[in-house]
């Protein structure tokens, strides 16, 4: 079965900090995403990566970066912190195939609180 | 613009009770998926159907692409089905996902 592990799962950050997001894969997908939750907007979409070595901005990219060092880790970092970026963060990776397409495995969420 | 909406926000069944969850695009997508949520947990895939339909279990989703639309039908509902339903899809040609708001569900014994 698919595995996506994040990293930590919870945290507590002060406005103006810097917070770094980890994600693994273990799936040998080529696609993975940073998506953040919050009540009333769903899910969006943050950063996504096609290949290692290469990011791209999602719908909602501004005070984020990611980073793809590897096929299996996905990071979203968070220069300077702020109150409005507290929200639950997931990960994913899929990749399309003819038969699923473009099924995403999600991982479980990091939870951000920043004050 | 929200381009996913799902309707309805909310619905509570009795146990047994079957439930119908809409969601419609204000764009044109080939890859339609169907989520589901605890409160505070992990997104797992419940369907990928981008278009007609598609059974797994208790569940069936219909996508009818020309007219920007998908539902999933739950039959039979049980207390472990409550949680939230997204819905989401990706522009054609595009791999950016968007997702829904969703729709919760609560089923009462």
């Amino acid at each position: 079965e698919a595995a996506v592990t994040q990293s930590p799962r919870s945290k507590v950050a002060v406005t103006g900090g810097k917070v770094t997001l980890s994600c693994h894969q273990t799936n040998n997908h080529d696609y993975m995403y940073w998506y953040r939750q919050d009540t009333g907007h769903g899910l969006r979409l943050i950063h996504y990566s096609y290949v290692a070595d290469s990011t791209e901005k999602g719908d909602i990219p501004d005070g984020y970066k990611a980073s793809r060092p590897s096929q299996e880790n996905f990071s979203l970092i968070l220069e300077l912190a702020s109150l409005s970026q507290t929200a639950v963060y997931f990960c994913a990776s899929s990749e399309p195939d003819r038969i699923n397409q473009d099924t995403q495995y999600f991982g479980p969420g990091t939870r951000l609180l920043v004050l | 613009e929200q381009q996913v909406q799902q309707s309805p926000a909310s619905l509570v069944l009795q146990e047994a009770e079957n439930a119908e969850l809409q969601c419609s695009f204000s764009i044109f997508t080939n890859q339609v998926q169907w989520f589901y949520q605890r409160p505070g947990g992990r997104l797992v895939s419940l369907l990928y159907n981008p278009s007609g339909t598609k059974q797994s279990g208790r569940l069936t989703s219909t996508t009818v692409i020309k007219e920007r639309r998908s539902s999933l039908h739950i039959s039979s509902s049980q207390i472990t089905d409550s949680g939230t339903y997204l819905c989401a899809m990706a522009p054609s040609n595009t791999n950016k996902v968007v997702f829904g708001t969703g729709t919760r569900l609560q089923v009462l014994p």
